[in-house]
């Protein structure tokens, strides 16, 4: 069974840091290029990463660019994603999502979300 | 990066066949056969219903289906049940910041 959970999430003040991982299980993770989405309470959907499967392509959605880095550990299944300089309107729940083998722009398998509230 | 546009609510009485549109730019929808839809139930994850504008995955019913015209794309649910009442998105490829999701379209089942 395909699953992807991530953790990390939680309370922080403006402008600080936390650092979001998403395990994969029950699939080959090195042939799957992999993204964040986030979801802001109430809000829809926004991408905000890409990475590629061997890590050589990244991208960032303007919105968060410069302040969000985007990393991968084949060897350990997961996915992370390092969060600074945080501010109110990052308030979410971020998603690890799988892009299909040889389906691009897609995903076929979402995580549960971890949610980061960004708050004094 | 400006998000795809769709209708913020649409609605339908059960039997019925509602679409609902995605509209983008000559940069996005208009020059990309790369636009999927995905269902959201409230508190759920997502889940994939049309990919590359028309395909269905496995598992989704046939009375789900994509198409596009021009800089628009479109999500049209046939035989409309009580079951498809949800949050529905857009997302499509968009060049440089690759992919770019519509604000959403609740439907309601009436």
């Amino acid at each position: 069974e395909v699953q992807l959970v991530e953790s990390g999430g939680g309370l922080v003040q403006p402008g600080g840091s936390l650092r979001l991982s998403c395990v994969a299980s029950g699939f080959d993770f090195n042939i799957h290029n992999m993204n964040w989405v986030r979801q802001a309470p109430g809000k829809g959907l926004e991408w905000i990463s890409y990475i590629s499967r061997n890590s050589d392509i990244i991208y960032y959605a303007d919105s968060v660019k410069g302040r969000f880095t985007i990393s991968r550990d084949n060897a350990k299944n997961s996915v992370f994603l390092q969060l600074n300089s945080l501010r109110a309107e990052d308030t979410a729940v971020y998603y690890c999502a799988r892009e299909p083998q040889t389906i691009a722009v897609a995903v076929d398998y979402w995580g549960q979300g971890t949610l980061v509230t960004v708050s004094s | 990066q400006s998000a795809l546009t769709q209708p913020a609510s649409v609605s339908g009485s059960p039997g019925q066949s509602i679409t609902i549109s995605c509209a983008g730019s000559s940069r996005d929808v208009g020059s990309y056969n790369l636009v999927s839809w995905y269902q959201q139930y409230p508190g759920k994850a997502p889940t994939l219903t049309i990919y590359e504008g028309t395909k269905r995955p496995s598992g989704v019913s046939s009375r789900f289906s994509g198409s596009r015209s021009g800089n628009t794309a479109f999500l049209t649910i046939s035989g409309l049940q009580a079951e498809d009442e949800a949050d529905y998105y857009c997302c499509s490829y968009a060049g440089t910041s690759p992919w770019v999701f519509g604000g959403g379209t609740k439907l309601t089942v009436l």
